[in-house]
């Protein structure tokens, strides 16, 4: 398909337990972006790559939050240990990369941790 | 502290008339802000943008306002159709932060009645 995709669309998992989030962008885009939106608030940033430099880190809200990106291509958000306040959609975007191109969301991925 | 406040959680308008979507911002360094539009099980999808050097942008039916001075920025869409029905997201983004993670607001859902 020409957009983001992501999967799974939906996972359930138990607290304490560890989950891994897929995002392939568009293909030829530079720029990776991880959101997540909990219920009742906005999107906030996650983390940002860009081509093969070091990921912008500073959205993660705690150090159980991970995120790669291999050959520049497909991302993994992963986190461990979920807790109950993790649950949210989480989102992946991708762009040409730079300021002024715009950043194409994939459907996100439905968390809920029991 | 919220960086990005959209007031209205919910708006609703006729079909054909002006629907007017706000936003105000906190900080004074952004400098590029953007309209989202999200429909329910989807990705946020690309709207409309406008640079701090400009106070107006136009396409097709929908224009964006921004006034630095309120720091507020403002969705005008017109006239207003079922189609339109969807959350709107305002975002912001200073330009010369090294990261290119947007900063949403939590969204007015819209609902054009027949």
């Amino acid at each position: 398909g020409a957009g983001v995709s992501q999967s799974p669309s939906n996972k359930v998992t138990e607290k304490g337990k560890d989950v891994e989030l897929r995002c392939d962008p568009i293909s030829g885009h530079t720029a990776l972006y991880w959101y997540r939106q909990s219920l009742g608030q906005g999107l906030e940033f996650l983390i940002y790559f860009q081509g093969n430099s070091a990921p912008d880190k500073s959205g993660l809200p705690s150090d159980r939050f991970s995120a790669e990106r291999t050959g520049g291509s497909v991302s993994t958000l992963t986190i461990q240990r979920t807790q109950q306040e993790d649950s949210a959609v989480y989102l992946c975007a991708s762009s040409l990369g730079g300021v002024y191109n715009e950043q194409f969301f994939g459907p996100g991925t439905r968390l809920t941790v029991l | 502290d919220q960086q990005v406040k959209q007031n209205s959680p919910s708006l609703s308008v006729q079909e054909g008339r002006i629907s007017i979507l706000n936003c105000d911002y906190t900080n004074s360094m952004f400098d590029y802000f953007l309209w989202y539009k999200k429909y329910p099980a989807e990705g946020p999808t690309f709207l409309i943008s406008i640079s701090s050097i400009k106070d107006k942008n136009e396409d097709g039916r929908f224009t964006v306002f921004l006034n630095k001075s309120a720091k507020h920025l403002s969705l005008h869409i017109v006239p207003s159709q079922p189609g339109d029905s969807a959350v709107y997201f305002c975002a912001v983004l200073y330009s010369g932060g090294g990261a290119d993670g947007l900063t949403f607001g939590k969204g007015t859902h819209l609902i054009i009645q027949p």
